[in-house]
């Protein structure tokens, strides 16, 4: 089952925070966040495994609620190319190998 | 430089008209995978492999085939396609127990 990802979409002035969520129904194992400008491939940002480790990618960060099944991924003080659309991918306890992915968060930055 | 290609980029074409989305990576690794990607539905996967001659299906194979003959080679197969499989194509590649997936720029799909 698809995880759940929160807002849909996002406007924020540059400078502003925003945070994004992915919830599962089922038990995860990682949670792998993607960042897909425009008509570009997905790139990859952070995972975070079971354990609530929070990840850091310079003003990028994320953190992995195990007994929530939800990981949240903060931007603080956007810049402009923090536009894009963010997927998260859904690891499951019994798969390894298969990503389970949400239907994407779009922001949108403005100077 | 390491990367995944895929070709073609954009290919329109008609209903049951066979065509092949070949897909190719330069960093030796074993895991390979296509998704599609559609409107509000995020990357769906159609299906991957772990390894040469091991493939899997994903969440949506029906109308697809695929084969892994070569560790660097995957295509993607539609042998009868419809307009439902009008869709923006990605494959993907990773080390067997690597973390991330290294995505090809991706293959517009539409079918008449």
């Amino acid at each position: 089952q698809q995880p759940v990802q929160s807002p849909q979409a996002v406007i924020l002035r540059e400078g502003e925070d925003a945070v994004i969520n992915c919830s599962s129904s089922k038990a995860l194992y990682s949670v792998h966040w993607y960042r897909q400008k425009h008509g570009e491939a997905p790139v990859f940002l952070m995972i975070l495994l079971k354990g609530g480790e929070q990840k850091g990618h310079e003003k990028i960060s994320a953190s992995f609620n195990e007994k929530k099944q939800q990981s949240s991924l903060y931007l603080t003080a956007s810049q402009l190319s923090y536009s894009g659309t963010y997927f998260c991918g859904t690891g499951v306890m019994d798969s390894n190998y298969q990503l389970i992915w949400g239907a994407g968060t779009k922001l949108i930055i403005k100077p | 430089e390491a990367q995944v290609t895929q070709n073609p980029r954009y290919l329109i074409t008609v209903t049951g008209k066979k065509l092949t989305v070949t897909c190719s990576q330069n960093m030796n690794h074993e895991y390979m995978s296509w998704y599609r990607q559609d409107p509000g539905l995020g990357l769906r996967q159609i299906y991957y492999s772990m390894n040469v001659e091991v493939t899997d299906k994903g969440d949506v194979p029906e109308g697809y085939k695929v084969s892994r003959k070569e560790k660097r080679n995957f295509p993607l197969i539609l042998e009868s396609p419809s307009p439902n499989q009008t869709s923006l194509y990605f494959c993907a590649s990773r080390p067997l127990t690597g973390r991330e997936q290294y995505f090809g720029p991706g293959t517009r799909l539409t079918v008449t």
